[in-house]
């Protein structure tokens, strides 16, 4: 069966200092992988998908980054945090076809001190 | 384009009383629709998908969600809520063809003892 995993699952950092998340998926090949950004009432917003290897798609401009150097991990990053970055991460991978629903891994709060 | 929205941002009932949750969705094509339920501080866990075929679809823990296509929705409900029902509850819309998944803002149910 596959298996989503994303670490660590809650983050302290300073204003200004670098991130990066990690999310890997088990047990299927190719998947479609994506980075949320959750804020309270405001839904899922969707900031990264891939459909490939270094295949990255931006959907929101800011101070964040996403990298997919293996076919099943996917990485959020950013250089220098600012405070707004505050909030719950969300990876989600889906197989190919879009009638596949997604599948969530169990996110990672970020906190900016 | 596609959209998705929820307008009740909280509902409150009764154990045992019904529930109805609703969502309203917007495309110019066909569409994929999902419910999603979310646990405090965990990731998002697909409840029940409309694909195609019957209109009607059900959860294995008692929701179930009808797809109108012509008031374009997709309510979720159940005859009989239970405590461990109080979540927060994800409608998304994913059109065909499109590598993207819209997410509405979520209702928070809340089950009353």
């Amino acid at each position: 069966s596959q298996t989503i995993h994303q670490w660590p699952a809650t983050l302290v950092q300073p204003v200004g200092s670098p991130l990066s998340l990690e999310c890997t998926v088990e047990g299927t090949s190719n998947p479609n992988l994506y980075w949320y950004r959750q804020a309270a009432g405001r839904g899922l917003q969707l900031l990264f998908y891939s459909v490939g290897i270094g295949q990255i798609s931006s959907e929101v401009p800011q101070n964040l980054s996403a990298s997919r150097p293996q076919d099943r991990q996917f990485i959020l990053s950013s250089k220098k945090l600012l405070l707004s970055d505050s909030g719950f991460y969300l990876c989600a991978w889906t197989q190919g076809g879009s009638n596949q629903p997604q599948h969530f891994g169990d996110g990672t709060r970020l906190s900016i001190l | 384009a596609q959209s998705v929205t929820q307008l009740d941002s909280q509902v409150p009932v009764f154990e045992e009383a019904p529930v109805e949750l609703r969502c309203n969705y917007s495309s110019s094509v066909s569409v994929y629709l999902f419910w999603y339920v979310q646990y405090p501080n965990q990731g998002l866990q697909l409840l029940l998908k409309y694909l195609s075929g019957s209109t009607l679809v059900e959860s294995i823990n008692g929701f179930e969600a009808e797809f109108n296509k012509s008031q374009t929705s997709f309510h979720l409900r159940k005859p009989s809520v239970h405590i461990s029902d109080t979540a927060e509850y994800f409608c998304a819309v994913r059109s065909v063809g499109y590598q993207k998944v819209t997410f509405g803002t979520g209702t928070k149910l809340q089950v009353i003892p």
